[in-house]
């Protein structure tokens, strides 16, 4: 069974442009949360979806964006592009909408803004 | 909100010896779930082990196990007979009622042969 599969792997942008990032959850997954991890503030929940439906979203601005699919792929878009950005995006999937679901992530996308 | 405490930034430990990670956590939540990941260099991160509030008995999983002390608030992770191949950042995670994982700052661990 293939795990979570994030695209693509690395990505270099440039401050002002806008990014989007995919996810493709473990096949029969309904649920898909991202998360922003850097050296000076470690992990940091974005966003949680679940059939469709946002359903969660932690405390970022409104450049950060999702949405997920009727297949339960998942997309995360940053728009402005700013230095800070530059992070390591994580995204997790689970079977169920339960909390004591196991969530699995994949090997995340690298963005570096310049 | 939830908070985790990992006081271990960095641990050593011997091939083929036990490790203990400290995990302890905060939440106002009588139901919630606790995890264990691991994240090798290559960042990806690994599930290890899940343990849920309400059971009883220690979580295992292979060479880990979770001590969970609830009482004290505590989610320890013990990792047994240590290989080369477990070198990496170990994170404890809780999920409660507002379903995101809210992660500690993480223990690095190194295995020296």
């Amino acid at each position: 069974k293939a795990g979570v599969t994030q695209t693509p792997r690395y990505l270099i942008k440039t401050r002002g442009q806008q990014v989007t990032l995919s996810c493709s959850p473990i096949s029969g997954h309904r649920s898909v949360s991202w998360y922003q991890q850097t050296p000076g503030q470690g992990l940091q929940f974005l966003f949680e979806y679940f059939s469709e439906t946002q359903r969660n979203k932690g405390n970022f601005p409104g450049r950060f964006s999702g949405r997920q699919f009727s297949n339960s792929r998942s997309e995360m878009n940053v728009s402005t592009l700013e230095l800070g950005d530059s992070a390591l995006y994580l995204c997790a999937s689970s079977l169920r909408d339960s909390k004591n679901e196991k969530l699995f992530f994949g090997s995340g996308t690298q963005l570096s803004v310049l | 909100a939830q908070k985790i405490t990992q006081t271990q930034p960095g641990m050593f430990v011997q091939e083929k010896e036990a490790v203990t990670l400290d995990c302890t956590y905060d939440t106002s939540d009588q139901s919630y779930g606790l995890f264990w990941y691991k994240q090798p260099s290559s960042g990806e991160m690994i599930f290890l082990i899940y343990q849920g509030s309400y059971d009883e008995q220690n979580a295992t999983e292979g060479r880990y196990s979770l001590n969970f002390q609830k009482a004290r608030k505590s989610a320890n992770l013990v990792i047994s007979a240590s290989q080369l191949g477990d070198s990496a950042m170990y994170f404890c995670a809780i999920r409660a009622n507002d379903y995101k994982l809210s992660f500690g700052a993480g223990t690095t661990v190194t295995v020296r042969a």
